[in-house]
């Protein structure tokens, strides 16, 4: 089963409005998560390094104004695109590692559309 | 900066064929390679390698490093339709576990 979960799967909103993409690790403490954006027919792209109990960590271009993340707790992150636009319609996924570092593993992935 | 390229980025095989993919890496304080299968939603886990020269094997894949080189293979022998897919690899370094995907090599293997 599943060990890290992504939820929603699926998400439609409007032009403007916010969203928010949770990421759980199902049976174990990430105190380090990491959010991908991938357009179609493209690589996973990391759009941010996200740690428990302090800011995240964003890579060059994307805007942390725009994809807040939060990191709450050693088994949650959470992903808000804000105001978001139909060029944020994407698949979003998140990963996290074990404590090892030996395995990685990457949640089902949100597929986000803005209308 | 770090750098990863795939090669080939799309491959068009029969069933039963062997396939051979590259990936060629650069990466500062680097710890291992991770290959990943992506089908229609997120990757699935294939091999990690830390060790040069030292074959993975699982069922029809295997793959092996070259540190030196800086360099994996990813083989699929006898393919099958169930290997179609975007097959991506992924330095890691010792910095974290952040992982800069290369652009993946698409398969398609028709009956």
């Amino acid at each position: 089963g599943a060990v890290v979960s992504q939820h929603p799967s699926w998400v439609i909103c409007k032009s403007g409005t916010s969203v928010k993409i949770e990421c759980r690790s199902l049976d174990f403490q990430a105190t380090t998560m990491f959010w991908y954006r991938q357009f179609p027919k493209q690589s996973l792209m990391l759009m941010a390094t996200s740690n428990e109990g302090s800011k995240a960590t964003y890579e060059q271009g994307v805007e942390k104004d725009k994809f807040l993340i939060n990191h709450a707790s050693l088994t949650l992150s959470t992903l808000t695109v804000t105001s978001a636009h139909p060029e944020d319609s994407s698949f979003y996924i998140c990963s996290a590692s074990t404590q090892s570092g030996n395995t990685i593993y990457f949640g089902e992935g949100s597929w986000l559309t803005v209308v | 900066e770090d750098k990863v390229v795939q090669s080939p980025l799309s491959l068009v095989v029969h069933e039963g064929d062997t396939v051979t993919l590259n990936c060629s890496y650069e990466v500062t304080n680097f710890r291992s390679l991770l290959w990943y299968k992506q089908e229609k939603k997120a990757p699935t886990f294939l091999f990690m390698l830390t060790s040069s020269g030292i074959e993975k094997k699982s069922g029809r894949l295997s793959s092996i490093l070259d540190k030196k080189e800086l360099f994996s293979i990813l083989n699929i022998t006898a393919t099958q339709t169930g290997d179609s897919a975007v097959y991506l690899c992924a330095p890691l370094s010792n910095s974290g576990y952040a992982l800069n995907f290369g652009k993946g090599t698409s398969l398609l293997v028709t009956p």
